[in-house]
């Protein structure tokens, strides 16, 4: 069966500093993977998706970049963390060409103070 | 007008009650449809897709209008353990091409003793 794994799973960064998320998927091959972000209080927001690796896209402008460096795994990263960059950052895969049901990772809480 | 509009409660009911969510959705290309399911501080996960003739798994009723571009989700006989935030989710596009899941922002259900 198919496993999402994400880490840490809470962080709390100063203001300035790098984050790198990493989320790995195990039992399937060539999904799709995405990157979410739940800020309190409001709705999921698709930050970045990708169909295979080094193939990235980003539907919003913002602070935070995303690579995937392997199949099955999807890194988030910033060079210098905002306060607005905290939330709740949720990795999750889907399989097939339309991409249809997503799974979701257990999430990493970010604190950026 | 927001993509996906859900209201957003919260809901209180007692055990054993019936309870009903409405969802709207502004693009009438959107092609698929879901309910997913979030505990508080954890990820979200499915609970169902919503098919175009309706369906049903077990307690609960998913039913899709696409004239009046409407979902609702409908829970029986209502348990402790279904006290959660309920996730309208909708996908435009479909066949070989990438679609985007646009999420409301949930209804929050507390099912009381």
């Amino acid at each position: 069966s198919q496993t999402i794994h994400q880490w840490p799973a809470t962080l709390v960064q100063p203001v300035g500093s790098p984050l790198s998320l990493e989320c790995t998927v195990e039992g399937t091959s060539n999904p799709n993977l995405y990157w979410y972000r739940q800020a309190a209080g409001r709705g999921l927001q698709l930050l970045f998706y990708s169909v295979g690796i080094g193939q990235i896209s980003s539907e919003v402008p913002q602070n935070l970049s995303a690579s995937r460096p392997q199949d099955r795994q999807f890194i988030l990263s910033s060079k210098k963390l905002l306060l607005s960059d905290s939330g709740f950052y949720l990795c999750a895969w889907s399989v097939g060409l339309a991409g249809e049901t997503q799974y979701f990772g257990p999430g990493t809480r970010l604190l950026v103070l | 007008r927001k993509e996906v509009e859900q209201d957003p409660g919260p809901f209180n009911v007692p055990e054993g009650a019936t309870v009903a969510f409405n969802c709207t959705y502004s693009n009438s290309a959107s092609q698929s449809f879901f309910w997913y399911r979030q505990d508080c501080r954890k990820e979200p996960k499915l609970l169902m897709s919503v098919y175009s003739s309706g369906n049903e798994d077990g307690r609960f009723t998913a039913q899709l209008n696409r004239a009046s571009q409407y979902i609702s989700l409908l829970i029986r006989d209502s348990k402790l353990s279904d006290s959660a935030t309920y996730l309208c989710v909708v996908k435009m596009g479909g066949g070989t091409s990438y679609g985007k899941l646009t999420f409301g922002q949930g209804t929050i259900l507390t099912v009381h003793p």
